[in-house]
């Protein structure tokens, strides 16, 4: 079964760097997503990408961050001066209709 | 705005027996409703969706119906496995519009044999 995949599964970073997390979403799919975890708090909305560019943000999802679909494969989330309140579990997903989304594993970002 | 309120975990039971994990919604508009999973080291996948009020949805010997009276999905099995421990996310989609998937906190089951 065809599956979304993120990498890495864990990146610890310094706070005030960049980081790039990067997902592969299911090959046919037109949508793409990422939300985030924060431990112990809801699964929280930050953006969807349909047809080369932001259809929706969330709040959340201020100057810092930016998503690039670099190759017509990759979908990533930079962050681009990381705060020690953006530590979190980031997932992908994606979806050929709006509806059912299929979601990677994860990458827990560790801010220090 | 839209949210979704399920009950605190951490959730244990042994096997065979019944599980209920609650959740209650509110939303701006006429939603879908949803549970997902999330097994350990995977990602998120849709367990059951209902679409509208009455609607069951059920998958895995899983089910949970859209009561719009009681603004309500509670997700309920009748014996449950080893194999079912995992968090379990409500999560609810307005019908209009490209709106996103509202989660909830999510709720982590453990079944002990």
């Amino acid at each position: 079964e065809p599956e979304v995949t993120q990498t890495p599964s864990h990146q610890v970073t310094q706070m005030g760097q960049e980081v790039i997390l990067r997902c592969v979403p299911i090959s046919n799919h037109l949508y793409f997503y990422w939300y985030r975890q924060i431990l112990g708090q809801k699964v929280e909305f930050l953006v969807s990408f349909y047809n080369n560019e932001i259809s929706e943000k969330s709040e959340i999802f201020d100057d810092q961050f930016s998503v690039e679909r670099p190759d017509g494969s990759n979908f990533t989330l930079k962050i681009r001066s990381t705060k020690l309140e953006d530590s979190a579990m980031y997932f992908c997903a994606s979806s050929e209709a709006r509806e059912k989304l299929f979601f990677g594993s994860g990458t827990q970002l560790s801010v220090l | 705005g839209d949210s979704v309120t399920q009950m605190e975990g951490p959730v244990t039971l042994s096997e065979e027996a019944f599980l209920t994990i609650n959740c209650t919604y509110t939303a701006t508009g006429y939603p879908s409703l949803f549970w997902y999973v999330q097994y350990p080291g995977e990602g998120l996948q849709l367990l059951l969706k209902a679409t509208k009020a009455d609607d069951k949805g059920s998958n895995k010997g899983f089910e949970a119906t859209y009561r719009k009276e009681t603004t309500s999905f509670h997700l309920e099995k009748g014996s449950v496995q080893v194999s079912d421990s995992a968090v379990y996310f409500c999560a609810l989609k307005l019908n209009s519009g490209n709106t996103p998937l509202v989660f909830g906190k999510g709720t982590r089951l453990s079944v002990i044999a």
